[in-house]
C-alpha cells in the first residue's frame, strides 16, 4: 500500500533558527514529489515539485530534498520567521497512467517569537 | 488573480438535506480535483475531473456527485448527507494531469461541512 509518513508531527522553534521536516514514502512507481505550506484556515500551496531526477530545489527560504534510492524527502527551513507558521504536507505521486497522489498528515510548524 | 473559488465557507445542516458546494477557477485549468481532509488523515481525493464531461472517482467517492458541465466549474454534490460527511473540503486544480506532470495544484481555501 502506498503510504507517505511525516515527522515529526509537530514541532516548536524559536524565530530565526533553522529547522528540517522529513518525509519518507512507499509510493511506487514514483512520478513527482511535493511539498505544500497550508496556513490556519487557508488551502495548501504549492512549495516545490521534485522528479525522479532531481535531489533539491528551492523556493525563498525553503529547501527540499530528494532521494529517491531510500525514498525520503526533507524541507529544510532557513532563518525561520513567524509566517512559517503553518502546516507543511509532503505529497507523492505514484504513475500509474492516470494522477494517484498520496498525501502525508503534515507537520505542524509552529514558530514562537 | 488566480484563484480557485469555493463556496460556501461554511455550513451546517441536517442529514438528508441535499447540498452542493460549489468549486470555480479562472486560470483556464483543465484539470480539476475535490479532496476532503480529516483530523489525523491526510487529503483525500473524492472525485476528479481530468476536462468537461471527463469526471472519475478518486479514493472516497460514497455519498458524493460531481459535473464537469464548463471548464471552470466543478461543484460537489451530496445527495444526502449524513454525519460521517462531516469534514473540511477543498477543491483544486491544475494545468494538467499532476499525477505524471510538473504542474502545481492550486487549491481554494475550503469548505468545512457540518452534517447533524
Amino acid at each position: 500500500k502506498n503510504q507517505v509518513e511525516q515527522s515529526p508531527q509537530s514541532l516548536i522553534i524559536l524565530e530565526g533558527k533553522n529547522c528540517t521536516l522529513q518525509c519518507n514514502y512507499t509510493v511506487s512507481p514514483f512520478s513527482n514529489l511535493r511539498w505544500y505550506k497550508q496556513d490556519t484556515g487557508r488551502g495548501p500551496v504549492s512549495l516545490t515539485i521534485m522528479t525522479f531526477s532531481e535531489n533539491t530545489k528551492s523556493n525563498g527560504r525553503y529547501t527540499a530534498t530528494l532521494d529517491a534510492d531510500t525514498k525520503q524527502s526533507s524541507l529544510h527551513i532557513t532563518a525561520s520567521q513567524l509566517s512559517d507558521s503553518a502546516s507543511y504536507i509532503c505529497v507523492v505521486s505514484a504513475n500509474f497512467g492516470n494522477e494517484k497522489l498520496t498525501f502525508g498528515t503534515g507537520t505542524r510548524l509552529t514558530i514562537i517569537p | 488573480e488566480a484563484q480557485v473559488t469555493q463556496n460556501p465557507r461554511y455550513l451546517i445542516t441536517v442529514t438528508g438535506k441535499k447540498l452542493t458546494v460549489t468549486c470555480s477557477q479562472n486560470m483556464n485549468h483543465e484539470y480539476m480535483s475535490w479532496y476532503r481532509q480529516d483530523p489525523g488523515l491526510g487529503l483525500r481525493q473524492i472525485y476528479y475531473s481530468m476536462n468537461v464531461e471527463v469526471t472519475d472517482k478518486g479514493d472516497v467517492p460514497e455519498g458524493y456527485k460531481v459535473s464537469r458541465k464548463e471548464k471552470r466549474n466543478f461543484p460537489l454534490i451530496l445527495e444526502s448527507p449524513s454525519p460521517n460527511q462531516t469534514s473540511l473540503y477543498f477543491c483544486a486544480s491544475s494545468l494538467s494531469n499532476p499525477g505524471y506532470s510538473n504542474q502545481p495544484q492550486h487549491f481554494g481555501d475550503g469548505t468545512r461541512l457540518s452534517i447533524l
